[in-house]
């Protein structure tokens, strides 16, 4: 079956400091491959998505992934975290359907 | 602006009762979703629709259900038969199969169902 998984429930890091976040899907097949950001009480927004070509995808807010086809991974990173980085983080994947399955979250909590 | 619209955003309801959570989109998207968040859980899908006047059912259907009689609108009736329907409501859309952007779904800000 296909799956997404999230290793990190939750990640405390403090501002200033460089942030990865962990994606892993189950299926073989290449998929499309999303980040989501959810402030609390509020919907998903988009960060980044990658459908093909250069595995090095560059999102919204100083965000970036990349597609590892031999990992099977899809990790978000970013240099520099700001306080206002704290949110949850959804990982999801597609496959030639509207559907997307989505990880269980990564909440990233900033220290000052 | 384009975007999408959930009302109520805090709900609640005894129970038995049935409610209806609205999703208005003006997007002009064919494809259109529900999904329920619970803490650590992540999203679990209810029930998708990739055109007007049809739907099916996603991982989670039992207890729920939906029309779509218009594109841009997309209403999720929660049943009394829904055993634990306290969570988060998310709404969302897409530009539909075959279209640029297919699996790019855009959120609605949620509605919170609490049954006392």
């Amino acid at each position: 079956a296909q799956s997404v998984t999230q290793p990190d429930i939750h990640i405390t890091v403090s501002e200033g400091a460089s942030l990865e976040l962990r994606c892993n899907y189950s299926y073989g097949a290449t998929p499309y491959l999303f980040w989501y950001v959810q402030s609390p009480g509020q919907g998903l927004q988009l960060l980044l998505k990658y459908f093909s070509g250069d595995t090095l995808v560059q999102g919204i807010k100083g965000f970036e992934a990349e597609f590892k086809r031999s990992q099977s991974s899809f990790n978000l990173r970013k240099p520099s975290v700001h306080w206002s980085d704290a949110a949850e983080y959804f990982c999801a994947v597609g496959y030639n359907t509207d559907k997307l399955i989505f990880g269980t979250g990564t909440r990233l909590q900033v220290f000052p | 602006d384009g975007g999408i619209t959930q009302s109520p955003k805090y709900l609640f309801r005894k129970e038995g009762q049935n409610v209806t959570l609205s999703c208005e989109q003006n997007l002009n998207h064919d494809a259109m979703y529900w999904y329920r968040q619970d803490p650590g859980q992540g999203l679990r899908l209810i029930y998708y629709s990739q055109i007007v006047n049809d739907f099916q059912k996603g991982d989670i259907a039992e207890g729920y259900s939906v029309s779509r009689e218009k594109k841009e609108s997309f209403p999720l009736t929660v049943t009394s038969a829904q055993k634990n329907p306290t969570a988060f409501y998310l709404c969302a859309s897409s530009p539909g199969q075959g279209a640029l952007g297919a699996n790019v779904l855009t959120f609605g800000a949620g509605s919170r169902l609490t049954v006392l």
